[in-house]
């Protein structure tokens, strides 16, 4: 199994402009969330999903969008990136709340520039 | 709002050294996990503990649960530089959505 796939694994992007970061996981999970952490930080929530069509705020939504139209993807909107987004970001997948534990992608790090 | 405290924030000793971190909180969970996240890559799970007062073993990582499921520890033996790393630990609510992460103990084993 693949697990969570996240792509790309490291973007410039430079002031203004928008990207979307892809998260797909193969494990028929259906909470999924995105995370950033800041160099030498812990994780903050941006979003979150508990299921297909479901989305829900975390702590640090702002300059964020997500969607959730299947099961398998939960892809991260950046619109009008500034440099306070620059960031590792990780997206997770869990099979049923938060007592089974949770899978990591191996992350996509983003500077704004 | 439930918090996890993570301490110490950083620690750096030498390899064959025992250690302990630790992660407190006021609130009770139902659940209690720890993860380890190396360099360039994402946290991954080591153990989830469930019953307070429960002690989990993984090679010379031991894992405890509070009795009163508030808090937890992480006790290395005889460090390898192989432990180094972000240790994070994490709880989880009967019926909660999302974790909540401590801040995390960053974790350096010199040779």
């Amino acid at each position: 199994n693949a697990g969570v796939t996240q792509t790309p694994k490291f973007r410039i992007l430079k002031i203004g402009q928008s990207m979307t970061l892809q998260c797909t996981q193969d494990m028929n999970h259906n909470y999924m969330y995105w995370y950033r952490q800041d160099p030498g930080m812990g994780l903050k929530l941006i979003y979150y999903s508990v299921g297909a069509g479901i989305t829900d705020k975390g702590e640090v939504p702002n300059g964020y969008n997500v969607s959730r139209s299947t099961t398998e993807d939960f892809p991260l909107r950046l619109e009008l990136a500034a440099p306070s987004q620059t960031s590792v970001y990780f997206c997770a997948s869990s099979i049923w709340g938060t007592d089974y534990g949770y899978t990591f992608g191996s992350g996509t790090r983003l500077t704004v520039v | 709002t439930q918090l996890l405290e993570q301490s110490p924030q950083f620690l750096s000793i030498q390899e064959g050294e025992n250690l302990t971190v630790y992660c407190n909180s006021s609130s009770v969970f139902s659940s209690l996990q720890w993860y380890r996240q190396e360099p360039g890559e994402g946290p991954v799970l080591l153990v989830t503990v469930v019953t307070g007062g429960e002690v989990k073993k993984l090679k010379r990582l031991t894992f405890q649960f509070g009795d009163a499921r508030k808090d937890s520890s992480l006790h290395i033996t005889a460090a390898q530089p192989g432990d180094t790393g972000l240790y994070l630990c994490a709880g989880g609510g009967q019926g909660a959505q999302k974790l909540v992460f401590g801040q995390g103990t960053r974790l350096t084993i010199n040779p």
